[in-house]
């Protein structure tokens, strides 16, 4: 079946660094990925989206893009700030199946 | 418009009490999702609705779990002899059709 796995937490960071959260998946077909961020206390909102290979998706200074080659779809920014803390979800979506899948989880902590 | 829309928001039972959930979706949306999220854990799939084939129930975790969907809106979540292993926050998601899925902000159950 479909799963995604992503890097272990948590991550602390100081503010202005550079973020990587790694995102692995194995679906059959060709699945939609998505990032969800869930800031504390609050739900699950969508970050950033691809729906084909080498698509990029941005939002908030977040990029991730989709590589079909690595089965991959990491998260980066460029300068993360304190208020980017929170728990990042890599997830896809099995057009196949039509069925939406989440990684673990990785909570990032940004320290000031 | 409006969001994924659950309630209560907390809710606090007794062990053995049955519990209902409630998810108002995002109107036209055909897909429903439930998920569980335990304290600092990832989100475990429960149940998941499109239109209006048979639910996949795979992620239930017993049998005193079950969920329906009435009329390809409104899904309510029971859980019957709440246990404390019950206890987490219980998330719906809606979605239309092979897009991104948007989250309610959670029901937080406490069984004690």
């Amino acid at each position: 079946g479909d799963s995604v796995t992503q890097m272990e937490g948590p991550v602390t960071l100081s503010e202005e660094a550079f973020l990587t959260i790694n995102c692995t998946y194995t679906a059959t077909g060709y699945p939609s990925l998505f990032w969800y961020v869930q800031y504390p206390g609050e739900g699950l909102q969508l970050l950033l989206k691809a729906t084909k290979a080498d698509d990029k998706g941005s939002n908030k200074g977040f990029e991730a893009t989709y590589r079909k080659e690595t089965t991959s779809f990491h998260l980066e920014k460029g300068s993360v700030q304190v208020s980017d803390s929170a728990v990042y979800f890599c997830a896809l979506h099995n057009n196949a199946g039509n069925m939406l899948t989440f990684g673990g989880g990785t909570r990032l902590m940004v320290k000031p | 418009g409006a969001g994924v829309s659950q309630s209560p928001s907390n809710k606090v039972t007794e062990k053995g009490k049955d519990v209902e959930l409630r998810c108002d979706p995002i109107s036209g949306h055909t897909a429903l999702y439930w998920y569980r999220q335990s304290l600092g854990q990832g989100l475990e799939f429960l149940i998941y609705f499109q239109g209006n084939s048979a639910p996949d129930k795979s992620g239930l975790p017993s049998d005193r779990f079950s969920a329906e969907r009435t009329g390809g809106s409104v899904s309510t979540l029971t859980i019957q002899r709440t246990q404390q292993e019950d206890s987490a926050v219980y998330l719906c998601a809606s979605s239309p059709r092979t897009t991104e899925a948007f989250f309610g902000q959670g029901t937080r159950l406490t069984v004690v």
